[in-house]
């Protein structure tokens, strides 16, 4: 099966500019998840969807970030306006519900943003 | 709320030697474990987990883990490393809830030298 899906891979931006990241999930995968990894830490999960609906957003910066899943299908994350901290690589993932009665994450290749 | 503490940022090694990449968390409840790899630019591959059972647990590509409670530890081991291990290896958790949330640490760079 094909996996996660990213685009686009790498992104140069200024500070104060907009910019939108997509992901499309692997078929049937509920649920979605967009994670920031700055350079040198783990990602953090930034939203959590389950189908359309929220599930965790507690640590994505409202007041910049925003983040959608129309149709419960495809997402898209935007920064606006970008900041220099915003710098990183943007994961997405979904996960189905395995064998073992947990959700198994899958992980796109991810966003490179870099912000000058 | 969990943490997860990978206590080596590096870890130079040669090939064919062994090699373990430490990892504790600290969790109020219970969780599950994992470690995922990442190559240069691609996403999290996942190598193995912990749910219950057998605390020794074998992941993909010869490497393995052992679930230490008393310690809130979760250490990864491969008896005999190749070139291509080197990587970035992070450590997470989840809780057992069904939400799937992961919590990582802050990763271990594998070099692996010939």
């Amino acid at each position: 099966e094909a996996g996660v899906a990213q685009s686009p891979r790498y992104k140069i931006i200024e500070k104060r500019q907009s910019v939108a990241f997509w992901c499309n999930p692997i078929s049937g995968h509920a649920t979605l998840y967009w994670y920031q990894q700055i350079l040198g830490q783990g990602p953090k999960l930034l939203i959590q969807f389950q189908n359309n609906g929220v599930v965790d957003d507690s640590q994505l910066p409202k007041d910049r970030f925003s983040a959608e899943r129309l149709k419960g299908v495809d997402s898209t994350l935007k920064i606006q306006p970008a900041k220099l901290e915003d710098s990183a690589v943007y994961l997405c993932a979904s996960s189905s519900l395995g064998t073992d009665g947990r959700y198994e994450q899958y992980f796109g290749p991810g966003t490179r943003l870099t912000v000058t | 709320a969990q943490s997860v503490t990978q206590l080596d940022s590096q870890v130079p090694v040669f090939e064919e030697a062994p090699v373990e990449l430490r990892c504790n968390y600290s969790s109020s409840v219970s969780v599950y474990l994992f470690w995922y790899v990442q190559y240069p630019n691609q996403g999290l591959q996942l190598l193995l987990k912990y749910l219950s059972g057998s605390t020794l647990v074998k992941g993909i590509n010869g490497f393995e883990a052992e679930f230490n409670k008393s310690q809130t530890s979760f250490h990864l081991r491969k008896p005999s490393v190749h070139i291509s291990d080197t990587a970035e290896y992070f450590c997470a958790v989840s809780d057992r809830g069904n939400t799937g949330k992961l919590i990582f640490g802050q990763g271990t760079t594998l070099q692996v030298k010939p």
